[in-house]
């Protein structure tokens, strides 16, 4: 079984309707990413969570929430999806406190917003 | 400017030849430094991590590291069309925090 898994791994949605995407890790790890990938842009950074209580916003947080409903679960929030977030979605997460570990990625969630 | 900036590519090199990969950052006190592949509509997966200045070598892979310069780079030996895949570099700048580049797409030539 994949260490990180994400739900769904495609969705197609309308705009203004709620999403939530899913990011589920078995490595133990305590710090977990949302990124989102748009061509020829990069990943770039939407949340991450150090800990259950600990959330951080990242580059682009707006139009974006997130529940880290236990260690291994990190969920992404589109509270009214529009065009503009359709995207390839990666979770990552990352063990250790410092910067020396490498992250691991999830197999993404490819979401159209029509 | 950006935090991280790749050469978006392609870069098309013959099946044999070194493909060099370059990667620039933007803060002196970026700790730490990852080459990530990733194949069209997949996930990255790691290929390099390098700490300190100087090369690190792994199998056909070697990552380069000049903090004075803020360059990091990846060499790929006898490359095969196995490896045509975008590259994409990751710069720890604020410990547990990363900043990714646009990435290079790497065509293998047969």
């Amino acid at each position: 079984d994949a260490d990180v898994t994400q739900t769904p791994r495609n969705r197609i949605t309308k705009t203004g309707k709620r999403i939530m995407l899913e990011c589920s890790q078995t490595k133990g790890h305590d710090r977990m990413y949302w990124y989102r990938q748009d061509p020829g842009l990069g990943l770039r950074l939407i949340y991450y969570s150090f800990d259950v209580k600990d959330i951080n916003k990242g580059e682009i947080s707006d139009g974006y929430s997130v529940s880290r409903q236990a260690q291994a679960k990190f969920s992404l929030s589109l509270e009214s999806a529009i065009p503009n977030q359709t995207a390839l979605y990666f979770c990552a997460t990352k063990t250790g406190t410092d910067g020396y570990n490498e992250q691991f990625f999830g197999p993404g969630t490819r979401l159209t917003v029509l | 400017q950006k935090e991280v900036e790749q050469n978006s590519g392609p870069l098309s090199v013959p099946e044999g030849a070194i493909a060099s990969l370059n990667c620039t950052y933007s803060d002196r006190g970026s700790q730490s430094f990852f080459w990530y592949r990733q194949y069209s509509g997949k996930s990255p997966e790691l290929i390099m991590s390098i700490y300190s200045n100087g090369d690190k070598e792994d199998g056909r892979f070697t990552a380069q590291l000049n903090k004075a310069s803020q360059y990091v780079s990846l060499l790929i030996r006898d490359s095969q069309p196995s490896d045509s895949a975008t590259y994409l570099c990751a710069v720890n700048i604020h410990f547990n925090k990363f900043y990714f580049g646009s990435g290079t797409k790497l065509n293998v030539k047969p």
